[in-house]
């Protein structure tokens, strides 16, 4: 069974541009989940789509959105990129509203 | 304060040896306990996933979760080089909107 995968594995950009995280979730799962990875910081809760709608969010600018498409897959757009804005991107799924996620491996995004 | 606490490390012990890692938290609401782990350069996998307190065991690991204290165990035994790793506790509130709550990880070398 294929696992979550995202891309690109690693995106630069300059600082005011926009970025464009993709993910597919575990075949089954319908929620879909953005975590932001800074350095030092841990992981921080940005979205959780379930069902083609965004349920939650976490404490982020609007610049920061995103959807999930009706065969759940998901995009993270970053509008307005800052220098802050570089870390590890990371995507999950689940089945419904489980908390038992599964994480993909990144996209590593780098704002010059 | 930060709602979920953790040390950084770096923790580092022989081959063999029960390793205990530790989060305590004080949100008295979380419900849900995770425990990832975070090779470098990839996502978090998912190692443990308790309800409430007491304990669970599957293999070399043991999760354990203690509410009246806020606080949570994973304990590894007869540790091998191939646990050397990040490791991530995290924890979710029932109608907490599927968000988890990380710490920011222990960093766990074993070796030989």
């Amino acid at each position: 069974e294929a696992g979550v995968t995202q891309s690109p594995t690693h995106l630069i950009k300059t600082r005011g541009q926009q970025a464009t995280l993709r993910c597919s979730p575990i075949s089954g799962h319908t929620s879909v989940y953005w975590y932001q990875q800074a350095l030092g910081l841990g992981l921080q809760f940005l979205l959780w789509y379930d069902e083609g709608e965004e349920r939650n969010r976490g404490n982020f600018p609007p610049r920061f959105s995103g959807r999930q498409f009706p065969n759940y897959s998901s995009e993270l757009n970053v509008n307005a990129l800052e220098l802050e804005d570089s870390a590890l991107y990371l995507c999950a799924s689940s089945p419904g509203t489980d908390y038992g996620y599964t994480f993909g491996s990144g996209t590593r995004l780098t704002v010059v | 304060q930060k709602e979920v606490e953790q040390d950084p490390g770096p923790l580092s012990v022989p081959e063999g040896a029960i390793v205990s890692l530790n989060c305590t938290y004080s949100n008295s609401a979380f419900q849900y306990f995770m425990w990832y782990r975070q090779y470098s350069r990839k996502g978090p996998e998912l190692l443990m996933y308790t309800y409430s307190s007491g304990n669970k065991e599957d293999g070399r690991f043991t999760a354990q979760v203690d509410k009246s204290s806020k606080y949570i165990s994973l304990f590894i035994r007869d540790s091998q080089p191939s646990d050397s790793a990040t490791y991530l506790c995290a924890m979710g509130l029932t109608g907490g909107g599927n968000k988890l709550t990380f710490g920011t990880g222990t960093q766990l070398k074993v070796e030989l």
